[in-house]
């Protein structure tokens, strides 16, 4: 079955450090692949996707590119802010008839100091 | 629109009892789903609805039951609550199984003592 791996956390950063968070994949077919972030006390929220090959997703600063070749799809951005401190989820959904189910990592805690 | 609305936020249970978690979403979308998240687990999927009158089975069903009578509305009956359900409940929900994008209620954070 479908299944993903993110780097374990907790990572702790110092506001303007680079942030890389690795996500790496397993599934049949072809999956699209997201970033959700949940911050503090609230819900889910899409931070970006990829849905083929090579595509790059962007938001607020992050991106993340769908590498086929190495089955990874790790988070990045240049500058990290305070309010960046969020936990990170990396998640596909199935291809063909199951493309609706999200398969998640276990999350990645981010803190980022002052 | 409010979006994905969970009721309650909080609430403890001693084990045997019984309870439902209500979802409500105001955006008319087909698919609605229920997860658990729990400390280094991540999120997994309880049960799933493609549209009204039609449900199944995620990874983690057990102890858990589900119905679709209508599109906005999406319950999760606990039928006798167990410590091992404690956890943090999300639903969420796509405008149809094509589209990808979920979006996430608040949650609902449940004791079972």
């Amino acid at each position: 079955g479908n299944s993903v791996t993110q780097m374990e956390g907790p990572v702790t950063l110092s506001e303007e450090a680079f942030l890389t968070i690795n996500c790496t994949y397993t599934a049949t077919g072809y999956p699209s692949l997201f970033w959700y972030v949940q911050y503090p006390g609230e819900g889910l929220q899409l931070l970006l996707k990829a849905t083929k090959a090579d595509d790059k997703g962007s938001n607020k600063g992050f991106e993340a590119t769908y590498r086929k070749e190495t089955t990874s799809f790790h988070l990045e951005k240049g500058s990290v802010q305070v309010s960046d401190s969020a936990v990170y989820f990396c998640a596909l959904t199935g291809s063909g008839g199951s493309n609706y189910k999200l398969t998640f990592g276990k999350g990645t805690l981010l803190t980022v100091n002052p | 629109n409010a979006g994905v609305t969970q009721t309650p936020k909080f609430q403890v249970l001693k084990t045997g009892q019984s309870m439902t978690l209500q979802c409500a979403q105001d955006m008319n979308h087909e698919y609605m789903s229920w997860y658990r998240q729990d400390p280094g687990m991540g999120l997994r999927l309880i049960h799933y609805s493609v549209g009204a009158g039609i449900t199944d089975q995620g990874e983690v069903p057990n102890g858990y039951n589900v119905s679709r009578s209508t599109t906005e509305d999406f319950p999760l009956r606990l039928l006798s609550a167990a410590p091992s359900q404690t956890s943090v409940y999300f639903c969420a929900s796509s405008y149809s199984t094509a589209e990808e994008t979920q979006y996430f209620g608040p949650g609902t954070r449940l004791l079972v003592l």
